[in-house]
């Protein structure tokens, strides 16, 4: 089945730098790839997805790529600010829509002012 | 739009007991329901996928007997656990996917169980 890998496990910053979190995924048929962030004790809340058919997406301060040739996707927060800090996991959907999310072990991120 | 609701938000229980968790698509009819695990400081792991009006698909590893989940209703899964110990105490979120969107799943606010 799919395997997500999440790299780094923790990652501190400072206010105003960039942030960047990569994933690896092993089912060559994933296409849809999200990322969340979760707050202590709240639900997991979608910030950004993208889709095999596309390499990038950006929203805001808040970007993701997508190399499928490699499986592996990226998400990238610049002008990080201290309410950035948050627990961020990646996702992927091993078939078809409506499949379940296989999680990455997801990356603390600590953005100090 | 989207909104998925859990109840209970939290419950204690005593080792050898059950408990339901209702988890509920408010404003969309949700085909397909999954169930995540979550332990401190750890990630979400997919417990089962329940579909309406079917018997649910349980990851390896997960009790089927222990863990039951019903979907009776597009809008409505429950998960059942039976003969709870402390081990079982955890995060429980569902999710559901929207016919129309079909990738996007929208979490429900999660329920914290502790078994004493």
């Amino acid at each position: 089945g799919e395997n997500v890998e999440q790299h780094p496990s923790t990652l501190s910053v400072q206010e105003g730098d960039s942030a960047v979190i990569k994933c690896t995924y092993s089912d060559s048929a994933s296409n849809y790839f999200p990322w969340y962030k979760q707050e202590l004790g709240k639900r997991p809340q979608l910030i950004i997805d993208i889709r095999s058919n596309v390499g990038e997406k950006k929203d805001q301060r808040i970007a993701v790529t997508l190399n499928k040739t490699a499986k592996h996707f990226s998400l990238h927060i610049t002008e990080t600010q201290p309410e950035d800090s948050a627990v961020y996991f990646c996702a992927a959907t091993p078939r078809e829509a409506g499949t379940a999310l296989i999680f990455g072990k997801g990356t603390t991120l600590s953005v100090s002012s | 739009g989207a909104v998925v609701s859990q109840h209970p938000s939290w419950v204690i229980c005593k080792s050898g007991t059950s408990v339901k968790i209702e988890c509920r698509s408010l404003d969309f009819q949700a085909t397909t329901m999954f169930w995540y695990r979550q332990f401190p400081k750890q990630s979400l792991m997919l417990m089962a996928t329940s579909n309406e009006g079917s018997k649910a698909t349980y990851e390896q590893g997960v009790e089927k007997d222990k863990f039951l989940i019903n979907h009776a209703s597009l809008t409505l899964s429950t998960l059942t656990v039976t003969s709870a110990h402390p081990e079982d105490s955890s995060f429980y979120i569902c999710s559901a996917s929207d016919s129309q969107n079909a990738y996007e799943q929208y979490f429900g606010p999660g329920t914290r169980l502790t078994v004493t």
